[in-house]
């Protein structure tokens, strides 16, 4: 058991570049989310799902988008990345509103 | 809107003392308050789990208590130790309107114990 998977672990991008980062989670998980981490700001809600099919807008959505194909695979998607993007970036998960929430290990990105 | 406050946003002790974090929220309409720790450059590893009908929840040397009504929570530490030094967060998760499913997080105690 795995837990919450995220890839890659270290991004560069250049400015208006995209890319998609990966999240999995092994735990039949209905609840599925993205945060982003900045200094001074704390963690913020970016996107999350429900369940296959099922995705709403957090806190931050601007510039990401995401989809839910699977019941495992949240991915996120940086369009066109800018600076203010640089953060670090962890997916989350949890079984119903109820229980606990899972983290996996984040993604450092740095947009130039 | 759901806000969390953490304090202390630091705090520095010497091994051995109990300590008491604290965590206040503005909208009781909750699933549940969580606690978490975060090492520098890692992850969120879940410390304590409380349900919104739950006073309080124990491991080991951490209890945590909540009281919904008053929109406030504690960590406590006993006889703390370095392997204690990380950064506390604590969050909530929303149970109505637009909050629903939400988590909803403090920005941190960071938490320094010196032997």
């Amino acid at each position: 058991n795995a837990g919450v998977t995220q890839t890659p672990k270290f991004q560069v991008l250049k400015t208006g570049q995209s890319m998609t980062l990966q999240c999995a989670q092994d735990m039949n998980h209905e609840y599925m989310s993205w945060y982003r981490q900045d200094p001074g700001m704390g963690l913020r809600l970016i996107h999350y799902s429900v369940g296959a099919g099922i995705t709403d807008q957090g806190e931050v959505p601007n510039g990401y988008n995401v989809s839910r194909s699977t019941t495992e695979d949240f991915p996120l998607r940086l369009l066109s990345a800018a600076p203010s993007q640089t953060s670090v970036y962890f997916c989350a998960s949890s079984y119903s509103p109820q229980g606990i929430e899972y983290f996996g290990p984040g993604t450092r990105l740095t947009v130039t | 809107k759901q806000e969390v406050t953490q304090i202390p946003a630091a705090l520095s002790v010497p091994e051995g003392e109990n300590l008491v974090l604290n965590c206040s929220f503005t909208d009781s309409a909750i699933y549940n308050l969580q606690w978490f720790r975060q090492d520098p450059g890692k992850g969120l590893t879940s410390l304590l789990l409380i349900q919104s009908s739950q006073r309080e929840q124990t491991s080991g040397r951490l209890n945590a208590s909540l009281d919904k009504s008053s929109g406030r929570s504690t960590l406590y530490i006993a006889a703390s130790q370095p392997g204690d030094s990380a950064t506390y967060l604590c969050a909530v998760k929303g149970n109505r309107g637009s909050t629903l499913g939400r988590l909803y997080f403090g920005r941190g105690t960071q938490l320094t114990v010196w032997p």
